[in-house]
């Protein structure tokens, strides 16, 4: 089975620096989607950025990017210019586009943002 | 467009009970995932359903169980409840195949057993 791996339990950001949350996976196929959710305190999750396996292209959503390295199996989350509302709990996640719709999660990583 | 509701959103049971929890996918979305919350654990795989068929089922006992119904509504229901099953219950919904989308996940079902 694929695992997800978050090795930040916990991190803390300056409010408008830049924080970077890290994410390994382990998986033997070559065709997968990665994902990073958000889960405010007491909020559903919501997706924050998503990329697909085999763009080599690294996502980015407004102040949210990826650095996706296939080879190593990693898939790192950078916020820029971070806001106290993206203190959050952070989960890193992935799915095979082979065996439908199970994701594998990371546990998670909480970020604090100081103002 | 109304998002994910499950239903109830806390609730407390004694061990040995059972539980019914209820989740309302976003309209159009057929498939419906079921996942375990737990601090340090993540969010752990129990099952999904798409046309009221079971197409993935996680690493759980067979306590735990769930349905599909025709207007895309799942339940999941968790038999002789022990103190280890409290967690939050996350419902997620997603178009289904061929979409290769995001899951949209529902705000939880707060369980606790004492």
């Amino acid at each position: 089975a694929q695992t997800v791996t978050q090795s930040q339990p916990e991190m803390s950001v300056q409010e408008a620096e830049t924080v970077t949350l890290s994410c390994t996976y382990d998986t033997s196929e070559s065709d997968y989607y990665l994902f990073w959710y958000k889960q405010p305190p007491s909020r559903q999750m919501i997706l924050v950025i998503r990329q697909e396996a085999y763009k080599q292209q690294n996502a980015t959503e407004n102040r949210f990017s990826v650095n996706f390295q296939k080879a190593a199996k990693s898939f790192s989350l950078k916020i820029s210019d971070s806001q106290l509302g993206d203190a959050a709990m952070y989960f890193c996640a992935y799915r095979s586009a082979l065996t439908g719709n199970q994701f594998y999660f990371g546990t998670g990583t909480s970020l604090t943002v100081i103002p | 467009k109304a998002g994910v509701t499950q239903t109830p959103r806390y609730l407390i049971k004694t061990r040995g009970q059972q539980v019914t929890l209820s989740c309302s996918p976003i309209s159009g979305h057929r498939s419906v995932s079921w996942y375990q919350q737990t601090p340090g654990q993540g969010l752990q795989f129990l099952f999904e359903y798409f046309s009221e068929t079971q197409r993935n089922k996680g690493n759980f006992p067979g306590r735990f169980s769930g349905r599909q119904f025709s207007n895309s509504r799942s339940e999941m229901n968790v038999s002789t409840l022990e103190l280890g099953d409290s967690a939050l219950y996350l419902c997620a919904s997603s178009l289904g195949p061929p979409n290769t989308g995001e899951l949209f996940f529902g705000e939880g079902s707060r369980l606790t057993v004492l």
